[in-house]
């Protein structure tokens, strides 16, 4: 089972920013919080992932609370081909399982 | 991040036949594995391909109903035999250049109809 709670969907306005949010509570020290999103049953895109510290890259920003019992994903400026389902998972580095939950589908509106 | 590529695309089939399902990756890599997503569900993970030996199944999926080969370190086949309409899904392969690596990539996916 995920071991990650979204909520199923989101709606956001294009050019502004999407904020998406991730439960984790019974995370592991070693266990890493990633990011994809598949957009209309394409093969799922990876976006970002960390471990406790912020991430950001060229696609979103991560931001990990303290306790690392939660994260968000930040998209700063949506646009339409940002619409897709977006899943938070966690996983051990050494563990190359990745265990997809239902993921949030974004829809931006314009 | 490596580049994936996967044949069919797509496919019709008629139950009880089999097809077979390539994943080409543009560089060597370690790890490789087979997803399946069911219509409006998630993806679920089939099997790890592993290069000279026999794949490692998940809970649920034997070698018999998914054959899979792995014959080096840049190509993947899945075979789903027998099919039934329950097969109907889309099937992924994704790659990981080590393990630790800490990142999977997914190829495009093959959608499949088995009437």
């Amino acid at each position: 089972d995920a071991k990650t709670t979204q909520p199923p969907s989101m709606d956001c306005a294009e050019g502004r920013a999407a904020n998406l949010p991730c439960n984790h509570s019974t995370i592991s020290g070693n266990e890493y919080v990633y990011w994809y999103r598949q957009i209309h049953s394409q093969g799922p895109q990876y976006i970002i992932h960390g471990l406790k510290n912020n991430e950001t890259n060229e696609m979103a920003s991560l931001i990990i609370t303290e306790d690392r019992k939660s994260s968000t994903l930040i998209l700063p400026h949506a646009t339409l081909r940002d619409t897709a389902v977006y899943y938070c998972i966690v996983r051990e580095r050494s563990n190359y399982k990745l265990t997809f939950g239902k993921g949030t589908l974004l829809t931006v509106n314009p | 991040s490596a580049v994936i590529s996967q044949k069919p695309s797509r496919d019709i089939c008629q139950r009880g036949t089999s097809l077979t399902i390539q994943c080409q990756v543009d560089s060597q890599v370690t790890m490789m594995f087979w997803y399946r997503q069911q219509p409006g569900q998630s993806l679920t993970l089939i099997a790890t391909a592993n290069q000279g030996s026999e794949a490692t199944y998940e809970s649920g999926f034997v070698i018999d109903k998914f054959p899979i080969s792995r014959p080096n370190l840049t190509f993947s086949t899945l075979t789903v035999s027998n099919m039934s309409p329950e097969d109907s899904s889309i099937y992924l392969c994704s790659v990981e250049a080590s393990l630790g690596q800490e990142t999977q990539y997914f190829g495009p996916g093959t959608r499949l109809l088995v009437l």
